[in-house]
């Protein structure tokens, strides 16, 4: 079955260092990726995705996302992190572009220190 | 343009009830799909619409059950309602499918 896994339950930075989220998947095929921020009481934002091509995407707040094929992974980062970013991070694989069915994984909290 | 909205954002209901939810998407989008999201399951999709018809549909009891009007707005209905049921629900919209999917804040549905 289809799956997707954040190693990193609880992650805690300093402002201003860089940031690495983990993300692996088990699929047959190569999935459409996407990484989703939520904030307390939000709902998910957007903050990148993979469909094809070059597999180092940029997003939105000065994260990227580099999928590797041959590890399965599709890992966040950020050069330097902002206060502003601590929030929930959800690492999410869609099967087909032709449904909204997305798989997610358990996500990862960020905390980020002063 | 206007997000996603969904309605009611809170919600308290007592075991054995039922409740509806609704979403409405963005202008334009004719995918509506719903999530539950829970501190021990996390977010698992529970059906989705397209064009008023449901395309896809997760792993959850009969109880859970939705529907698509012809604008684009979406309900879904959970009968005999259990306190395992007390979650965050979450729908996002998308034109087609996957690409530039949007979420809405979500209804917090608390069961007691």
């Amino acid at each position: 079955a289809q799956s997707v896994t954040q190693p990193d339950i609880h992650i805690t930075v300093s402002e201003g260092a860089s940031l690495e989220l983990r993300c692996n998947y088990s699929y047959g095929a190569t999935p459409y990726l996407f990484w989703y921020v939520q904030s307390p009481g939000q709902g998910l934002q957007l903050l990148l995705k993979y469909f094809s091509g070059d597999t180092l995407v940029q997003g939105i707040k000065g994260f990227e996302a580099e999928f590797k094929r041959s590890q399965s992974s599709f890992n966040l980062r950020k050069p330097s992190v902002h206060w502003s970013d601590a929030a929930e991070y959800f690492c999410a694989v869609g099967l087909s572009s032709n449904t909204g069915k997305l798989i997610f994984g358990q996500g990862t909290t960020l905390q980020v220190k002063p | 343009k206007a997000g996603v909205t969904q309605t009611p954002r809170y919600l308290i209901k007592t075991r054995g009830q039922q409740v509806t939810l609704s979403c409405s998407p963005i202008s334009g989008h004719r995918s509506v799909s719903w999530y539950q999201q829970t501190p021990g399951q996390g977010l698992q999709f529970l059906f989705e619409y397209f064009s008023e018809t449901q395309r896809n549909k997760g792993n959850f009891p009969g109880r859970f059950s939705g529907r698509q009007f012809s604008n684009s707005r979406s309900e879904m209905n959970v009968s005999t309602l259990e306190l395992g049921d007390s979650a965050l629900y979450l729908c996002a919209s998308s034109f087609e499918g996957l690409r530039e999917q949007y979420f809405g804040p979500g209804t917090r549905l608390t069961v007691t």
